[in-house]
């Protein structure tokens, strides 16, 4: 299983929006609705943000959202706030007969 | 609340072993899988593989079939993660995650350096 394609880095000013991509194939992003998105700060834990495509953990901002189109799942952090800048990893579901969990590479979000 | 906290850092010597613990608590230690994913300095998140602490059973990724190990003492609400025949690539952070859904890990731990040097 190959790991999901996201870009290196993504930046936006403070109170604007943007979006980060995680590109699979039909076996794993395109075949399922349970893709998440973690948050790491450096030095910190990843953090969970987005479940299920497009679900929020209780006590996650609403200015993060989550969405699918076809095999790419989309990570939008709407009106910027500098301590959004961190790394953020997607990961995938991919089958109950595949047990292997795949992240993607990462992107380095930059608050301008 | 719920909280997985790991032991503390170490330092290896090539070929040895290292295990790290994962104590969980705040909810029911055998309902949910733990995982274990590493993080090498600047690079991305890495997973090793599953353990479910009721059965016993586990799922290890290929990378690591053979030099990994994933147990669990229910008594305690801990699980280990044992790592041998250290090589310096294996210089990492490592992380246990629960696994909350069928693919999304949450809460994770705080983490445990292993540093593999002679």
């Amino acid at each position: 299983q190959s790991a999901l394609t996201q870009p290196p880095s993504a930046s936006g000013s403070p109170g604007q929006s943007v979006t980060i991509s995680c590109t699979g194939t039909s076996s794993d992003v395109g075949g399922y609705n349970y893709v998440s998105w973690y948050q790491q700060h450096p030095g910190k834990a990843p953090k969970l943000m987005i479940y299920e495509v497009s679900k929020r953990p209780s006590g996650v901002p609403d200015r993060f959202s989550g969405s699918k189109s076809g095999n790419t799942a989309s990570l939008t952090v709407s009106g910027l706030q500098a301590e959004d800048e961190a790394d953020y990893y997607c990961s995938s579901y991919a089958g109950s007969n595949n047990f292997d969990v795949v992240f993607g590479g990462g992107t380095k979000l930059t608050v301008l | 609340q719920v909280q997985l906290v790991q032991s503390g850092a170490e330092v290896k010597k090539p070929g040895a072993s290292v295990k790290v613990s994962c104590k969980a608590s705040g909810y029911t230690f055998t309902s949910y899988d733990i995982n274990w994913v590493r993080q090498a300095t600047g690079q991305g998140l890495e997973w090793m593989g599953w353990m479910n602490p009721n059965s016993g059973n586990t799922g290890y990724a290929q990378k690591f079939q053979g030099r990994v190990t994933m147990t669990r003492n229910t008594s305690i609400s801990t699980a280990y993660m044992e790592l041998s025949s250290l090589r310096s690539e294996d210089t990492a952070v490592y992380y246990c995650a629960r696994m909350s859904g069928p693919n999304w890990f949450d809460p994770w731990g705080q983490g445990t350096l292993v540093t593999v040097s002679s």
